[in-house]
């Protein structure tokens, strides 16, 4: 059973470039939320979806957009990248009934680096 | 949601228990204390959630007292591959907007 999956792993773009980032969720999970992670903190809300609609969002700008497919894959879109967008970006996944008792599931993550 | 303070860094060394407290006086009625833990270039992983009193699974313990505005994660006999970060969250179960701290870097030494 395939745990959360992102690609891709590594990524270097460019100042004032768009970037895709992929995420499936865990299999039967229907909610999927992205954080971000600079070096050294905690990892920070973007936003959820949930039913393909974005459900909750963090303090993040409207550079970074979202979606998601109806098998539940996320996208998470970010344009005109800045230097600070430079960080470890995270899809967590579960089941929108039963997060209760066994939390989230997150993936390995994308590390972006903007130059 | 309520903030919540952790240690900045621990060591211990292999075999030995390690308590991690996490202090979160603002806690309110409906939230639960939840600990992640994160290694390196990964994502955190989910350990333990409880409400109050104490809370066991094959992994850690969760002590929490009657006042709720603290609790403890417990791992006993803490090996080199406990390296990692822990987090710990205060929350209402069904938010979707997950509050990280800084966390507590655990470093173990054989």
């Amino acid at each position: 059973d395939a745990g959360v999956t992102q690609s891709p792993t590594h990524l270097i773009k460019t100042r004032g470039q768009q970037v895709t980032l992929r995420c499936s969720p865990k299999s039967g999970h229907d909610t999927v939320s992205w954080y971000q992670q600079a070096l050294g903190q905690g990892p920070q809300f973007i936003f959820q979806y949930y039913e393909e609609e974005e459900r909750q969002r963090g303090n993040f700008p409207d550079r970074f957009s979202g979606h998601q497919f109806p098998n539940y894959s996320s996208e998470l879109n970010v344009n005109a990248l800045l230097l600070g967008d430079s960080a470890l970006y995270l899809c967590a996944s579960r089941h929108s009934r039963l997060a209760y008792n066994y939390g989230y599931t997150f993936g390995s993550g994308t590390r972006l680096t903007v130059v | 949601l309520a903030k919540t303070t952790q240690p900045i860094s621990m060591d211990s060394y292999e075999g030995q228990e390690v308590n991690i407290t996490c202090s979160h006086n603002n806690i309110a009625t409906n939230d639960y204390i939840t600990w992640y833990q994160q290694f390196p270039s990964q994502g955190p992983r989910f350990i333990i959630q409880g409400y109050k009193t104490k809370v066991t699974n094959e992994v850690a313990s969760l002590f929490i007292p009657a006042d709720r505005k603290s609790s403890t994660l417990s791992l006993p006999r803490v090996s080199l591959s406990d390296t990692a970060v822990y987090y710990c969250l205060v929350g209402r179960l069904e938010t979707d907007k997950l509050i990280f701290g800084t966390g507590t870097r655990l470093q173990v030494f054989p």
